[in-house]
């Protein structure tokens, strides 16, 4: 069974200051990764999908990187922005079982 | 062009009473999963509806099923609610289940 954790739990910057959330999953058996924002309350906005056989996707200030054998993805968000402050959650889509197996989470705030 | 769109957005249920929620893909998408998500979890995958046939389910009890229409749209049915069963639903489309597209979610209340 796909495992998929997601640290910190919660993370608090100034605005301007460089954002690293980990993303780690146990069974290297994947098609792709996705990245997911989550504002309170509300449904899931793809920021990222890294297929299986990519290293790592860019778009605008967000860099999403992926190393399947060891099981780890990295979202890199430049400059942060009070507006970039929600919940950022990873999911892998695995090859065994066709599901999206998703971790926890990670709440940004972003002071301003 | 519209994107995943579900109904009801929110509703409050009595346990015991049954519920139906509904999702709409985005257009060209034949996938359609849901989810759901406890306040401070990440989603939990229910199941997949492909060609009108549930396709993979995840760890859920028989008291949730579900159903996909011709034109691909869906319905979640979960019958003798429980107060646990409170949480944020969510549908996604895909086509052929890779990158997915979420939409807002129905918020069910169970009291």
């Amino acid at each position: 069974k796909q495992e998929v954790t997601q640290i910190p739990a919660a993370l608090s910057v100034p605005e301007g200051e460089n954002l690293v959330l980990n993303c780690s999953f146990t069974d290297s058996a994947i098609y792709n990764l996705q990245w997911f924002r989550q504002d309170p309350g509300k449904g899931l906005t793809s920021l990222l999908l890294i297929q299986s056989s990519q290293r790592e996707q860019t778009s605008g200030r967000l860099n999403a990187s992926l190393d399947k054998s060891s099981g780890r993805s990295t979202l890199y968000i430049a400059a942060s922005q009070p507006g970039d402050s929600a919940t950022y959650l990873c999911a892998v889509f695995s090859s065994n079982d066709y599901k999206l197996s998703f971790g926890a989470g990670t709440t940004v705030t972003v002071r301003a | 062009d519209a994107g995943v769109t579900q109904s009801p957005t929110h509703l409050i249920k009595t346990r015991g009473q049954q519920v139906t929620l509904r999702c709409s893909p985005k257009s060209g998408h034949d996938t359609v999963s849901w989810y759901q998500q406890a306040l401070g979890q990440g989603p939990q995958f229910i199941f997949q509806y492909y060609e009108e046939e549930e396709r993979q389910r995840g760890n859920f009890p028989d008291r949730f099923s579900g159903h996909q229409f011709p034109n691909y749209s869906s319905e979640l049915n979960v019958n003798a609610l429980l107060l646990g069963d409170s949480a944020l639903y969510l549908c996604a489309s895909s086509l052929e289940a890779y990158e997915q597209y979420f939409g807002p979610g129905t918020r069910l209340t169970v009291t």
